[in-house]
């Protein structure tokens, strides 16, 4: 069964940090594109970042770059997203996903965490 | 590339036949999926390559569609499935959601 569990949300102040953590079980973790989406309170969800399985495919959304970045430990186990320079409009649950399933050339998003809140605020 | 979602909002009854659609502003071929969210829940992913159903998902969904306008149909509406219905293409990054439609009991 694959397992997904985020950690390290909270609240933080405007322009803070904060580091999320995944740890995955259940699928082979290094051989897996890995993606964070997030949803603020109430409105929709947005795609923030993927990683290939070595790590080297690795993008983010324009909302997000240069100041959150995402990577992986395949010995741990371990998803990451590094963020930076924390914006009121960042407040939302973060989810981490496996895109396990393949086709067309394309991996989709279908094994979901739980998800965590990170809210900023003064 | 952006996706529209129509209809935002939509009030059906048990049993309904129920069409969404998702219109993408360029091709895409079929990298679109589908997915269902419920209250205070991650979303769960219906439908893969526009037309694939998930393994355990029930039969009453289907999709189609390529290149620009995709559906999701269900069939005939159960209670469990009221609920918030996403698209997302996967063609391109960003990889971006539709906004959504909330499907409600009428």
């Amino acid at each position: 069964e694959v397992q997904l569990l985020e950690s390290g949300g909270g609240l933080v102040q405007p322009g803070g940090s904060l580091r999320l953590s995944c740890v995955a079980s259940g699928f082979v973790f290094r051989n897996t594109y890995m993606d964070w989406v997030r949803q603020a309170p109430g409105k929709g969800l947005e795609w923030v970042a993927n990683i290939g399985p070595d790590g080297r495919d690795i993008n983010h959304v324009d909302s997000v770059k240069g100041r959150f970045t995402i990577s992986r430990d395949n010995a741990k186990n371990l998803l990451y997203l590094q963020m930076s320079s924390l914006r009121v409009e960042d407040t939302a649950v973060y989810y981490c996903i496996a895109a396990i399933i393949g086709t067309g050339g394309r991996f989709y998003l279908d094994s979901w965490g739980q998800g965590t809140l990170v809210t900023v605020s003064s | 590339i952006q996706l529209t979602q129509s209809p935002s909002s939509l009030s059906a009854s048990v049993g309904d036949r129920v069409t969404i659609t998702c219109r993408a502003s360029q091709g895409i071929v079929s990298h679109l999926a589908w997915y269902q969210q419920k209250p205070g829940k991650a979303p769960d992913l219906l439908i893969y390559g526009a037309s694939i159903l998930q393994s355990g998902v029930p039969s009453r969904f289907s999709g189609s569609g390529s290149g620009t306008d995709f559906t999701l149909t269900i069939s005939s509406l159960q209670p469990e499935d009221f609920a918030t219905y996403y698209c997302q293409h996967l063609n391109s990054i960003p990889m971006i959601f539709g906004q959504g439609t909330r499907l409600e009991i009428k």
